[in-house]
């Protein structure tokens, strides 16, 4: 089975400062058709997860530009350019092309 | 816009089967995997299987293979997953989620953008 790793597992930021986090796969994401199927997910409290970045990059609509996501292969990133409150939860980094497909998430907490 | 909606929240005895909705609106119900995920209380993500809508395919995680089953009705935009032979630690959220690219072709991709809002099912003697 793949292993993603998230860090760190958790986090605490003080709003309008940066944050960021590592997902790290045991298997290239590079998918015979020229893709990567890296996705990033934020899950509110008491909510269903909502699609941030798909395709390592690519901001999901209606995803505020502060959210950007990078990476090649096996190592990639999500980052925040200034956390707001409204950002807390927890991030799933998951990809697409093995089992099981998704991180075991980071909890962003605010300061 | 794309809505999912999933039926209400189930409590089920250990041994009995549970089926849950997921009604599509907003888009062709046809066009698109849909996905089912579950959350155990204070857990993380973890991905059943799909259907494709169209033919009615389906592909399901090893883990649930025997118990899960996912069909889908064209004629009311509404994919089911019903679980069997129920469980305790089957006690979870349930989510539908649909595949984000229409006419998927290929090997198994997991790729969903829109999610519905959750089906908590309890499994308790």
């Amino acid at each position: 089975d793949i292993v993603m790793t998230q860090t760190p597992l958790s986090l605490s930021v003080t709003p309008g400062q940066p944050a960021s986090i590592s997902c790290k796969s045991s298997q290239s994401l590079l998918h015979s058709d020229g893709k990567t199927y890296l996705y990033w997910y934020l899950q509110k409290p008491g909510q269903s997860p909502q699609l941030l970045i798909y395709e390592v990059s690519s901001r999901f609509s209606g995803v505020p530009d502060r959210f950007s996501g990078s990476g090649s292969g096996t190592d990639f990133t999500l980052k925040i350019s200034r956390v707001e409150a409204e950002d807390v939860g927890v991030y799933y980094c998951m990809q697409g092309i093995h089992l099981p497909p998704f991180g075991q998430g980071t909890k962003l907490e605010i300061k | 816009q794309v809505q999912l909606v999933q039926s209400g929240a189930e409590v089920k005895k250990p041994g009995a089967s549970v089926k849950v909705s997921c009604k599509a609106s907003g888009y062709t119900f046809t066009g698109y995997y849909m996905h089912w995920v579950r959350q155990a209380p204070g857990q993380g993500l973890e991905w059943m299987g799909r259907i494709n809508p169209n033919s009615g395919g389906t592909n399901y995680a090893q883990k649930f293979q025997g118990r899960v089953t996912m069909t889908r009705d064209t004629s009311i935009s509404t994919a089911y997953m019903e679980l069997s032979r129920l469980r305790s630690d089957d006690t979870a959220v349930y989510y539908c989620a649909r595949d984000d690219t229409p006419f998927r072709t290929g090997g198994v991709i997991i790729a969903p953008d829109y999610w519905g809002q959750g089906t908590l099912v309890t499994v308790s003697s």
